[in-house]
């Protein structure tokens, strides 16, 4: 069964300590994952599509990597205004562009 | 300036009663589709659209009824049937390479 699951539930940083978030799935044949990052009460905002393993992508304090089994987001020298959820969503061959969810990474980002 | 539109944001309903949400996108994208989100549950598929004039069921479809007669429409109602109908729900629109788009969202309160 197709699964993602996202690691810790919640972050505290405080404002320059650089640090990751984790994403591990399963899924049959990759077709993409996806990290989403959401305000509270707002919509998800896209962030990066990442295809194959060793595939890397970078906008502002963030990078996401990829492997057979996990994606990071990393996120170097996080601001107060970095507090979000962040959502991991994979896509898989079968999914019929359904995509397969986690629960998120609640940051926090101390001034 | 493109975007997905959902209007309202907020709505409130007495238990009986159908409501209709409604979303709107002007990207031209040909997949739309409807989520529910509920506190520590993560996005759940309600139901989704590939072309006009086509949906299909997702994870949570019961109490639920949408249609697709404009590519740029896709409303969703929440009927009476629907048990636990409080919740955020959350309007996107796709197209090609998997990644979706999110509407700011609506929050239902029925009581």
């Amino acid at each position: 069964e197709d699964q993602v699951t996202q690691s810790p539930e919640a972050l505290r940083l405080q404002e320059g300590e650089s640090s990751s978030l984790n994403c591990s799935y399963t899924v049959s044949g990759l077709r993409g994952l996806f990290w989403y990052r959401q305000d509270p009460g707002k919509g998800p905002e896209f962030l990066f599509t990442l295809y194959s393993a060793g595939e890397e992508k970078e906008k502002e304090r963030l990078k996401a990597t990829l492997t057979k089994k996990e994606s990071f987001l990393h996120i170097t020298a996080p601001k107060p205004e970095d507090s979000a959820t962040y959502l991991c969503a994979v896509q898989g061959a079968g999914n019929n562009r359904k995509l397969i969810w986690g629960l998120g990474t609640s940051l926090a980002v101390n001034p | 300036d493109g975007g997905i539109t959902q209007s309202p944001k907020y709505l409130f309903r007495k238990e009986g009663q159908n409501v209709t949400l409604s979303c709107e996108q002007n990207l031209n994208h040909d997949a739309m589709y409807w989520y529910r989100q509920d506190p520590g549950q993560g996005l759940r598929l309600i139901y989704y659209s590939q072309i006009v004039n086509d949906f299909q069921k997702g994870d949570i479809a019961e109490g639920y009824s949408v249609s697709r007669e404009k590519k740029e429409s896709f409303p969703l109602t929440v009927t009476s049937a629907q048990k636990n109908p409080t919740a955020f729900y959350l309007c996107a629109s796709g197209q090609g390479t998997y990644e979706q788009y999110f509407g700011p969202g609506t929050r239902l309160t029925v009581t």
